[in-house]
């Protein structure tokens, strides 16, 4: 399978715990973005990559929430003291460089539920 | 600013009727990408076409079809023939750096057989 690649699918956690949900993208693509979704609602745009370098994180939720892309391959998502707001589908898409509008392609997305 | 509304929120439709999904976008960049994508049950976004605003030729792939018209900044999306397969959520979708895509609240489309 060569599509974008997420682990794990379903997460339940505790209130207050920690939680890293892991992206492998499409194996020729630079860029990578986390979006999250909730129920009824549109994916939001949280952060993306290109290569090792994460061009844009204005848009993470708190300072709770942090992305890494060590080596320009999968990427981590952390979110430190989850709180129930942060129950949510987190999505991970990947593309590849080539001027504006490329295509994103996105894994099955990560649920995560916090009790 | 970006924004995209589908002002659809749930339809349903029987089987082999036609239906068509709407989606109106805001921009003010000259440059921007539209898109639909499918999420079924199962939850992966799944890429359906992707219209940049110099190309206003509506498409045809097999049962679906677009509308693309800037004078109205809308990019409908017809199902013809619609099946119990088509059921899912769809998402219109709009990007003018390539950075970040702004996406609709989505349309749930049931089709009963």
């Amino acid at each position: 399978d060569t599509g974008v690649s997420q682990d794990p699918r379903h997460k339940i956690t505790k209130r207050g715990q920690n939680v890293t949900f892991r992206c492998d993208p499409i194996s020729e693509h630079n860029r990578l973005y986390w979006y999250r979704q909730t129920l009824g609602q549109g994916p939001e745009f949280l952060t993306y990559f290109q290569n090792e370098a994460q061009l844009e994180k204005s848009r993470l939720l708190s300072d709770r929430f942090s992305a890494e892309r060590p080596k320009g391959s999968f990427s981590t998502l952390e979110i430190q003291r989850t709180e129930q707001g942060d129950s949510a589908m987190y999505l991970c898409a990947s593309s590849i460089t080539g001027g504006t509008g490329n295509t994103i392609y996105f894994g099955e997305g990560s649920w995560l539920t916090v009790v | 600013a970006q924004k995209v509304t589908q002002a659809q929120t749930e339809i349903s439709v029987v089987e082999k009727e036609d239906v068509t999904l709407d989606c109106v976008y805001e921009t003010r960049d000259t440059t921007y990408y539209l898109f639909w994508y499918k999420q079924p049950p199962s939850g992966e976004l799944v890429f359906l076409i992707r219209r940049n605003s110099f190309d206003e030729q509506n498409e045809i792939s097999g049962r679906y079809s677009w509308n693309f018209q800037k004078s109205t900044s809308s990019f409908n999306f017809t199902i013809t023939a619609s099946q119990v397969v088509d059921s899912a959520v769809y998402f219109c979708a709009l990007t003018t750096t390539g950075n970040q895509f702004y996406f609709g609240t989505g349309t749930s489309l049931t089709v009963i057989p």
